[in-house]
């Protein structure tokens, strides 16, 4: 069955730390991955997505992932948080010629000052 | 500004009543969905729809109805609201010919059901 795995619920950490939030896909093809992001009371914002090519994909506020499909992994990365990049992080995965996407549960990322 | 705008943005019903969601997108759009999201639990996709007219369930479509009479518009309704209802309700939309480069949603409805 196609799934997607986040499996870290909660992250913290410093202003001006790097991050890593992981991402885990169980998918039977070449599936589309992207990641979203919520700012508390608001909708999804899409950060950055990935269908084919350069596994290493650059998006929106900093943010870059890396697709590796020998660990059927999508982890989003930014070398250097922001005090603004508070908020819940959700990875998806969608197969190419249907509208059907798969969400993760998200990983609320809380950051110190 | 263009986008999706969903309506309202908050509403408590009683057990039993119904009511519908709206959601309008002004970037000619041609898919639509809805989505719910309840904690813990990520988003669960309702109903969605490839264009005017054409409708088809998601994941989770019990006790929800919807149409597609418009390109703009995509109503979600409940038709006897329960307590198991209470969510976050999202709409989003993508455009024609690029539906793989993903959504563009709203802002959402919080719904309470007592």
């Amino acid at each position: 069955a196609q799934s997607v795995t986040q499996p870290d619920i909660h992250i913290t950490v410093s202003e001006g730390a790097s991050l890593e939030l992981r991402c885990n896909y169980s998918y039977g093809a070449t599936p589309y991955l992207f990641w979203y992001v919520q700012s508390p009371g608001q909708g999804l914002q899409l950060l950055l997505k990935y269908f084919s090519g350069d596994t290493l994909v650059q998006g929106i506020k900093g943010f870059e992932a890396e697709f590796k499909r020998s660990q059927s992994s999508f982890n989003l990365r930014k070398p250097s948080v922001h005090w603004s990049d508070a908020a819940e992080y959700f990875c998806a995965v969608g197969p190419s010629g249907t509208y059907k996407y798969i969400f993760g549960t998200g990983t609320r990322l809380k950051v110190l000052a | 500004n263009a986008g999706v705008t969903q309506t309202p943005k908050f509403q408590v019903l009683k057990t039993g009543q119904s009511m519908t969601l709206q959601c309008a997108q002004d970037m000619n759009h041609e898919y639509m969905s809805w989505y719910r999201q309840d904690p813990g639990m990520g988003l669960r996709l309702i109903h969605y729809s490839v264009g005017a007219g054409i409708t088809d369930q998601g994941e989770v479509p019990n006790g929800y109805n919807v149409s597609r009479s418009t390109t703009e518009d995509f109503p979600l309704r409940l038709l006897s609201a329960a307590p198991s209802q209470t969510s976050v309700y999202f709409c989003a939309s993508s455009a024609p010919g690029v539906r793989d480069y993903g959504y563009t949603f709203g802002s959402g409805t919080r719904l309470t059901v007592v």
